[in-house]
């Protein structure tokens, strides 16, 4: 399975923009990008995903570099109820197949 | 979104027990169930997946005669810790699908093993 490099840790003051990094250097042409963040003792919410182009959904947006090899999910505006763990993953498939959890980027926010 | 629920959402048990976790989708026809499982401040780890009226596969370590897992119904998937020891305590989360949609997870369940 292609890999993910995601930031251990990044912080943000509330209400600001956060822009969350992801390196997928070795994707390949059918891999999706998927988001997916988990809250302390919670299972994982999904958040967005794409293939080729920039994607908006209510929660967040997903920027894709034009060569695929990395991707950035923004968020427009945090609160404190977005602090989580945010996974970045490559799925061959548009979703639906056994999803493979990197480390991810802990998101700290402060008021 | 779709749901998925899990029961119990915690659990303690007493070591060499069998504990029997649930997973189900509530609005939805789940045609394919992840099972995953989640050390403290560790990352999930998939232990197998079933799809509905077949045998699950296991990945590579995870024991198929200690995790039983039933996917009996297009609603229902178990996951059944056998002769549960303290190693086995963890937080273990749930994931379904419809014929390779997008996954929902259930909130998960954690197990205690004393």
């Amino acid at each position: 399975d292609a890999k993910t490099t995601q930031p251990n840790s990044m912080e943000s003051n509330e209400e600001e923009p956060v822009h969350l990094p992801c390196n997928h250097s070795t994707i390949s042409g059918t891999d999706y990008i998927h988001w997916y963040r988990q809250l302390p003792s919670q299972g994982p919410e999904y958040v967005i995903h794409g293939l080729t182009s920039n994607v908006n959904n209510r929660m967040a947006s997903l920027a894709i570099a034009e060569d695929r090899k990395s991707s950035t999910l923004i968020l427009h505006r945090a609160t404190l109820r977005d602090a989580a763990v945010y996974y970045c993953i490559l799925s061959f498939s548009n979703s639906g197949y056994a999803l493979n959890f990197g480390k991810g980027t802990s998101l700290l926010v402060t008021p | 979104g779709a749901v998925v629920s899990q029961h119990p959402s915690r659990v303690i048990c007493k070591s060499g027990t069998s504990v029997k976790i649930e997973c189900r989708s509530l609005d939805f026809q789940a045609t394919t169930m992840f099972w995953y499982r989640q050390f403290p401040k560790q990352s999930l780890m998939l232990m197998a997946t079933s799809n509905e009226g077949s045998k699950a596969t296991y990945e590579q370590g995870v024991e198929k005669d200690k995790f039983l897992i039933n996917h009996a119904s297009l609603t229902l998937s178990t996951l059944t810790v056998t002769s549960a020891h303290p190693e086995d305590s963890s937080f273990y989360i749930c994931s379904a699908s419809f014929q390779g949609g997008e996954a929902f997870f259930g909130q998960g369940t954690r197990l205690t093993v004393v």
